[in-house]
């Protein structure tokens, strides 16, 4: 593909639900982030996979989230027990090495919670 | 932890005019990237500093990297409606593997 792609574009799910996202990176890029905006707000890190591993995972707000890259290509992050609070858009961005690289982003996931 | 702060917050202009956005860091960056992110739109790269003091030129558009690496600035000269959207940095700092975003600044301009 000629961009990052990600899954659903909307989701609209009840409190208490558990919902994953999924992230296809540009072919070839290591290194893959998953950031959060809410409106009016700048991209908020979540986390960083360079490979199949979770180089930085300082931005999950909290053990609701987790994020897996199995093979090293395409990511999904997961969000248990969903709150009202966790509506934003859910942004992937791919890089050819590593966060030094011009992140390409993808269309994002608009997430709410009702 | 490292924050990131962007002023203006908004900004409205006639085309044709100037307009400046600042960024600022609490810490220093190794390196600091602009995005420009249209309205319904998702970030795209426009530039990466990443000496001090470096100033990069795209048409109109002029990047700066202060000489401390924890402030930027983005200038755009002669404002088009086709500048319109948020502009955001994002820095990463020395000790950092993460980019952090602004809040940005969001650009209307007038025909």
């Amino acid at each position: 593909g000629a961009g990052v792609s990600q899954t659903p574009s909307n989701k609209v799910t009840e409190k208490g639900k558990y919902v994953e996202l999924r992230c296809d990176p540009i072919s070839g890029h290591t290194a893959l982030y998953w950031y959060r905006q809410s409106l009016g707000q700048g991209p908020e890190f979540l986390i960083y996979f360079q490979g199949t591993g979770a180089a930085d995972d300082s931005g999950l707000p909290n053990d609701r989230f987790f994020a897996v890259r199995p093979e090293g290509s395409v990511s999904t992050l997961k969000i248990q027990r969903t709150e009202r609070g966790d509506s934003a858009v859910y942004l992937c961005a791919s890089s050819p090495t590593g966060p030094g690289d011009t992140q390409y982003f993808g269309p994002g996931t608009r997430l709410t919670v009702l | 932890g490292q924050q990131v702060m962007q002023i203006p917050q908004y900004q409205h202009v006639q085309e044709g005019e100037d307009f400046t956005t600042y960024c600022n860091s609490s810490t220093t960056l190794s390196n600091i990237q602009w995005y420009k992110q249209r309205p319904g739109g998702h970030p795209v790269f426009l530039i990466q500093l990443v000496k001090s003091g470096e100033v990069k030129k795209q048409k109109r558009l002029t990047f700066q990297f202060g000489e401390a690496k924890k402030n930027s600035s983005l200038h755009i000269t002669a404002t088009q409606t086709t500048d319109v959207g948020t502009y955001f940095c994002a820095g990463r700092d020395t000790g950092r593997r993460a980019l952090t975003f602004g809040s940005g600044t969001r650009l209307q301009v007038q025909p």
